[in-house]
């Protein structure tokens, strides 16, 4: 069964602000991963969080979990044109370790 | 260097045939991925292989069967092709098959069933 969800949909912003999304899941979980997937290309590994840690930074990427809520969110700051992409989340379900879960993503529109 | 390559990029074929989609890893990863993107961007894991052992196999019609001949090689055979198996197929290596594990993608199979 689907584990993440990410929200919004869809997202169009400008080069220079910041985008903001977020992924819910149901489960316990071990570790959270973000992905990014360009148009016709397949998906590149963002950022990895671990269950115990409740931000992560990465270049312009800014991740947190919180497991209260059992949400995550990613933020790029200072957006460019080149991260025009769809961004997913994939969660592990806990004591299922080897399966890798991934939401229908959230498609990023950057203008120029 | 391609880490994970598969072939082909694209596949158009009429409904009943019967098709492979290839999938080799140069990572020396130990866990090997078959997952299945709709159109609606939803990426569903079909069945993960670690170290030419199924390890996951998920709710998967049985047209479908993978085939590991070691561990830099998933390859994926499916029979009777349906319309509804249009979609875009991606393979994925991770070093270690936990969620602890980047995954690893190779630039997908577009497969159109016509």
């Amino acid at each position: 069964s689907q584990q993440g969800e990410e929200d919004p949909q869809a997202l169009s912003i400008q080069e220079g602000e910041n985008a903001t999304m977020n992924c819910s899941y149901k489960t316990s979980i071990n570790n959270l991963q973000w992905y990014r997937q360009n148009s016709g290309r397949g998906l590149v590994h963002l950022i990895l969080i671990r269950s115990n840690e409740r931000e992560k930074h990465s270049g312009r990427l800014r991740v947190t979990l919180d497991t209260s809520k059992k949400s995550s969110s990613l933020l790029i700051t200072a957006s460019r044109a080149a991260d025009t992409a769809s961004y997913f989340c994939a969660t592990d379900g806990g004591s299922n370790d080897y399966k890798l879960s991934f939401g229908a993503g959230t498609t990023v529109t950057v203008r120029a | 260097d391609t880490a994970v390559s598969q072939t082909p990029k694209y596949l158009v074929t009429q409904m009943g045939n019967d098709k492979s989609i290839k999938c080799e890893q140069n990572l020396g990863h130990d866990t090997m991925y078959w997952y299945k993107q709709d159109s609606k961007k939803f990426l569903k894991i079909m069945f993960s292989y670690n170290n030419k052992e199924l390890i996951i196999n998920e709710t998967v019609p049985n047209r479908f069967s993978p085939k590991s001949p070691d561990k830099a090689h998933l390859n994926l055979h499916i029979n009777s092709l349906e319309l509804g198996d249009s979609a875009v197929y991606f393979c994925a290596s991770s070093p270690s098959g936990t969620g602890a594990s980047p995954l690893h993608f190779g630039n997908g199979t577009r497969l159109t069933v016509t």
